[in-house]
């Protein structure tokens, strides 16, 4: 089974702009793993950010966007707020009848 | 705007099995991915697998020798059996819809195995 990479953390100053990035062990990260970033708050319930490597739900404020960089799926927030805080997971597909599989996680901390 | 809502035991003695089911409300339960997701206490996020609508299933290699999934479109609902269960599948469990339209996750629901 593939492993996803994710950086397990990473800080950002209010009002910055931080990438965080994820990797496969299969190789390049392509359009065609359809990377999910999705956002869980301490306490609270994960919600999708990001799908499709790019696509933006509705609920998603437009600091943070995807894509894909050097090989590897990206989310990127520029503007970082205090409530920007929280642990953020990677999702690939592997495709048709392969595992989906989430990367460990890069927690996030706004100072 | 879609809802999904799992239900089932909270707590399961270890060696039964354990049985969830996610309501969908909203939407239809057709043209997307239904998956299951858990979370054990302060860790991280672990795909167990999803079926399509169409019928179709994919399991995590880790656990699919002990898991079901499968579709009810007629009460919009799909269910995961987990069976053998130990300490280790003491988790939140999620279920999650995923598609070209994006992922909706439900609200998830904490699953203790203990005897």
């Amino acid at each position: 089974q593939a492993v996803v990479t994710q950086e397990p953390s990473l800080t950002v100053s209010p009002g910055g702009t931080v990438t965080l990035t994820c990797g496969s062990s299969t190789g390049a990260v392509t359009n065609g793993h359809y990377p999910y970033w999705i956002q869980q708050k301490p306490g609270q319930v994960p919600r999708t950010l990001i799908y499709d490597t790019a696509n933006r739900h509705s609920w998603t404020p437009a600091r943070f966007s995807g894509s894909l960089l050097g090989g590897r799926a990206a989310l990127t927030l520029s503007g970082a707020l205090p409530e920007d805080e929280a642990d953020y997971y990677c999702w690939l597909s592997f495709g048709r009848g392969r595992p989906w599989v989430f990367g460990g996680g890069t927690k996030l901390t706004v100072l | 705007q879609v809802q999904l809502r799992e239900s089932g035991p909270g707590l399961v003695k270890p060696s039964e099995t354990l049985s969830l089911t996610c309501s969908v409300s909203g939407g239809s339960i057709s043209n997307h991915y239904w998956s299951w997701v858990r979370q054990p206490p302060g860790k991280g996020l672990e795909w167990i697998g999803y079926i399509h609508y169409s019928g179709s299933t994919n399991y995590s290699p880790s656990l699919e020798s002990r898991i079901t999934i499968s579709l009810d479109t007629s009460k919009n609902q799909f269910s995961l059996n987990l069976n053998s269960v130990t300490a280790a599948d003491t988790a939140v469990y999620y279920c999650v819809r995923s598609s070209s339209s994006g992922g909706y996750w439900g609200q998830g629901t904490l699953v203790t195995v203990s005897s």
